[in-house]
């Protein structure tokens, strides 16, 4: 069965900062995306950045990048330049072609931002 | 405009009440889903619908009943509402390469 984890719980990073949040997963799949979701307390879930396994080159969108390592199974968000409005609960998922679509969920990394 | 809408934004009911949610996507996605956020705010997948067919139910229990009239939409009603019952319900479309999320239900259940 798939799973996904996040140990950190909570974080917290000074604005303008830079600020690393872990997760790791578990799969047997070789097909298959990792994600990571942004939830602020609007409640939208909105897509911050994902990754195809097939990939080894890392994954960037402006101020986000992941370090995707394949081997560890471990697939952590960087965000640089912390802004205020980064402040959310992030939340680390996987998805393979083989298990229907469904998204496996991680328990989520709350954000702060301090000014 | 938008892509996956949710109606309503807010339910408040009674215990022992049926009640319904309606999901529509107008990205052209044949997949469809249905996922509870719970008060700890973890995210669990319930139903999957493929082009009105039911793929993935995941031990939810009978009283949840998804439905799809067509590959668009997505509904889920709820009988005998119980105080559990009381959450965050997200639909999303799209597939193992990525999802669009509907802005999400709160249920409470009174």
């Amino acid at each position: 069965a798939q799973t996904v984890t996040q140990s950190q719980p909570e974080m917290s990073v000074q604005e303008a900062e830079t600020v690393t949040l872990s997760c790791t997963y578990d799969t047997s799949e070789s097909d298959y995306y990792l994600f990571w979701y942004k939830q602020p307390p609007s409640r939208q879930m909105i897509l911050v950045i994902r990754q195809e396994a097939y990939k080894q080159q890392n994954a960037t969108e402006n101020r986000f990048s992941v370090n995707f390592q394949k081997a560890a199974k471990s697939f952590s968000l960087k965000i640089s330049d912390s802004q205020l409005g980064d402040a959310a609960m992030y939340f680390c998922a996987s998805a393979s072609y083989n298990q229907g679509g469904k998204l496996i969920f991680g328990q989520g990394t709350e954000l702060s931002v301090k000014p | 405009d938008t892509a996956v809408s949710q109606t309503p934004k807010y339910l408040v009911t009674q215990m022992g009440n049926d009640k319904s949610i309606k999901c529509e996507q107008n990205l052209g996605h044949d997949t469809m889903y249905w996922y509870k956020q719970d008060s700890k705010k973890f995210l669990k997948i319930m139903f999957s619908y493929n082009n009105k067919e039911l793929i993935i139910n995941e031990t939810v229990p009978n009283r949840f009943s998804p439905k799809s009239p067509d590959k668009a939409h997505l509904n889920l009603h709820i009988n005998s509402l119980e105080l559990g019952d009381s959450a965050v319900y997200f639909c999303a479309s799209g597939g193992y390469y990525g999802y669009t999320f509907g802005s999400g239900t709160r249920l409470t259940v009174v």
